[in-house]
This record gives C-alpha cells, sequence and structure tokens, in this order.
C-alpha cells in the first residue's frame, strides 16, 4: 500500500513562494500513475492544482494562472510543488495523492496559511 | 473546464435511512467519475470509481450509478459512521474537477 507524506512550511508570507514536497514509500514513483496536487481552503471544496508522471511530464489547473510547478525526484522517490505570488486566498490544506485514473492514496495534508 | 454540480449540499438524515447524492457534468465524462468521503481534518476517501465500482474495502451499502452526465451515490442505510461530507469528481479530462460537496448530517 503506497504512503505519502507531505512536508513543507506552514506559514508563508503574501507575494511569497510555497513550497512542498510529497514523499513516496510503499511504491515506486516510477510507477504508471499521475502524481497530484489538491488543495482545500479551510471549509470549502477540493481544487486540482496539478500532477506530474515520473517523466516529468505535468498538466496544471489553468485556473492558477502558471503560479504552480511541479518537479520529481526519482531518486528521493519524492515530488514537489512551489507556487509563486501567494496570497490570503491560497490558505489551505494541500493535499498530495496519487492518481490511478481516480485518487485511492492521499497524504494526511499540510495546512498552509499565507500571512505576514 | 468540466463543472460539476452536486445535490444537495446538505441534508438531514437518520440511521438506516436511506440516502441519495446526484451529481451532474456539464458535458459528457463517460463513466469516468469518482466518488469520495471526507471527514473533519481527514484526507478524502476514495468510495467508488469509474461510477459503479466499489473500492476495496468499502462497505457495500455504498453504491454509485450513471453515465454521461448524470451520476448518484447511495448509502443504502446509513450508519452512524457515514456522517460526512461526499464529494463527486470527473477524471475524463484535464483539469480534473470535483463537485461542491454534499454534507450528510444527523437529524
Amino acid at each position: 500500500q503506497v504512503q505519502l507524506q507531505e512536508s513543507g512550511p506552514g506559514l508563508v508570507k503574501p507575494s511569497g513562494t510555497l513550497s512542498l514536497t510529497c514523499a513516496v514509500s510503499g511504491g515506486s514513483i516510477s510507477s504508471h500513475n499521475w502524481w497530484s496536487w489538491v488543495r482545500q481552503p479551510p471549509g470549502k471544496g477540493l481544487e486540482w492544482i496539478g500532477e506530474i508522471y515520473h517523466s516529468g511530464s505535468t498538466n496544471y489547473n489553468p485556473s492558477l494562472k502558471s503560479r504552480a510547478t511541479m518537479s520529481v525526484d526519482k531518486s528521493k522517490s519524492q515530488f514537489s510543488l512551489k507556487m509563486s505570488s501567494m496570497t490570503a486566498a491560497d490558505t489551505a490544506a494541500y493535499y498530495c495523492a496519487r492518481r490511478d485514473n481516480w485518487f485511492a492514496s492521499w497524504g494526511q495534508g499540510t495546512l498552509v496559511t499565507v500571512s505576514s | 473546464d468540466i463543472q460539476m454540480t452536486q445535490s444537495p449540499s446538505s441534508l438531514s438524515a437518520s440511521v438506516g435511512d436511506r440516502v441519495t447524492i446526484t451529481c451532474r457534468a456539464s458535458q459528457s465524462i463517460s463513466s469516468h467519475l469518482n466518488w469520495y468521503q471526507q471527514k473533519p481534518g481527514k484526507a478524502p476517501k476514495l468510495l467508488i470509481y469509474d461510477a459503479t465500482s466499489l473500492q476495496s474495502g468499502v462497505p457495500s451499502r455504498f453504491s454509485g450509478s450513471g453515465s454521461g452526465t448524470d451520476f448518484t451515490l447511495t448509502i443504502s442505510s446509513l450508519q452512524p459512521e457515514d456522517f460526512a461530507t461526499y464529494y463527486c469528481q470527473q477524471s475524463h479530462t484535464t483539469p480534473l474537477t470535483f463537485g461542491g460537496g454534499t454534507k450528510v448530517e444527523i437529524k
């Protein structure tokens, strides 16, 4: 059973850049899956941010207006998210997940607050 | 983008009730529809994938139906642990999109 664990700072300053990492264990990051990021503002619904394949191919949500960048490090079995120009509206729980055409495996999530 | 509309946004039900949640896609998504359950402070949990397939370990009181644009999640006999928020999600095309959620509360 694959396990995912997010890590990164819980507080980001307005206009700053968020950096999160998701460590993958119990399975290969080079499997035939996409590795996604999903976020959820407090009390609101789920929003897909984007995904990356082990080859480095990516798909992003156009709603984020190119602020998101994802990368993968196969040697460390982890993938990462960077999001620039953060505002209060980006305050949310950020989840990493494995997509098998559905999200069967999720990290526990990490709360990111944007505040000075 | 494909818009996913869930109804109702919330409902109150009693233990033992049959509960039905609907999800409508703004265009046909074939059977590429998944359902999740989320409890406060927890990650979503996959219940149903490809519209009708029950995820391993999920109780058989959960079932899904539909294809094209209209889908349904049914809980045949609501249990205390089923009080949660439920989301549909289309995997037909990127950007992947979720419904707004249905909160199931205790009556």
